[in-house]
């Protein structure tokens, strides 16, 4: 079963609007990534989450990490065309080599 | 470079032959990741190096794929006898460093797109 769920799995707003994306863990998150992917660009990384209560900004983009609900969240404010992309969250892969991903959220924005 | 990079970009491969994947780390990064990502799928880890050691190969997803890395720097990724499964986008990242504790960072590169026909 997939241990990282995102939500929506795709998003569509106007420029200038707000948004959220959640990333919520099966298990307890020790550290959380977040990825933007665009096609023929690989992953870029955004920010980093390791303690609980964690909030990091990135230009327009914040997320916050809740231990106890074991999810973060990524917010764009104003959002504009160049944020499009597919966000994805990811996790250690709690204790293994292993590295979790979500399956993505795929955001367009319409200018 | 700057960046992590792979190559080739694209590799367009006849099913049953033999393809390889390269992958050229940030420059001082120990750790070394491979993930594939099919059509409509999300990422899915395959293997694990630290330095030249996989610690892990858990993730290949057949015997058919096959990993090395040589000077704790470039990697290739070797998959044997292609099937038309394999048809994915290849990602490689790198890390700094990775300890008992938890992950550094993970920086991508740009992906090799294989195409099994």
């Amino acid at each position: 079963s997939q241990e990282l769920e995102q939500s929506p799995q795709s998003l569509i707003v106007q420029e200038g609007k707000n948004l959220t994306i959640n990333c919520t863990s099966s298990k307890t998150l020790y550290g959380l990534y977040w990825y933007k992917q665009k096609y023929g660009e690989g992953l870029i990384f955004l920010m980093m989450l390791q303690k609980g209560g964690e909030e990091k900004s990135h230009e327009k983009i914040t997320a916050k990490l809740d231990e106890k609900k074991q999810q973060s969240s990524l917010h764009i404010t104003a959002s504009q065309p160049s944020h499009a992309g597919i966000y994805l969250c990811g996790a250690d892969g709690w204790g293994t080599y292993k590295y979790i991903f979500g399956t993505g959220t795929r955001l367009k924005v319409l200018a | 470079g700057a960046g992590v990079s792979q190559s080739p970009s694209n590799k367009v491969t006849e099913k049953g032959k033999d393809v390889e994947l390269r992958c050229d780390p940030i420059s001082g990064h120990t750790a070394l990741y491979w993930y594939r990502q099919s059509l409509g799928q999300g990422l899915e880890f395959l293997i694990y190096f630290q330095g030249n050691s996989a610690p892990d190969k858990s993730g290949l997803p057949s015997d058919r794929f096959s990993a090395e890395r040589t000077g704790g720097s470039v990697s290739t990724l070797t998959i044997q006898r292609t099937q038309q499964e394999d048809s994915a986008v290849y990602l490689c990242a790198s890390s700094l460093l990775r300890d008992s504790v938890g992950t550094d960072t993970q920086y991508f590169g740009p992906g090799t797109r294989l195409t099994v026909l």
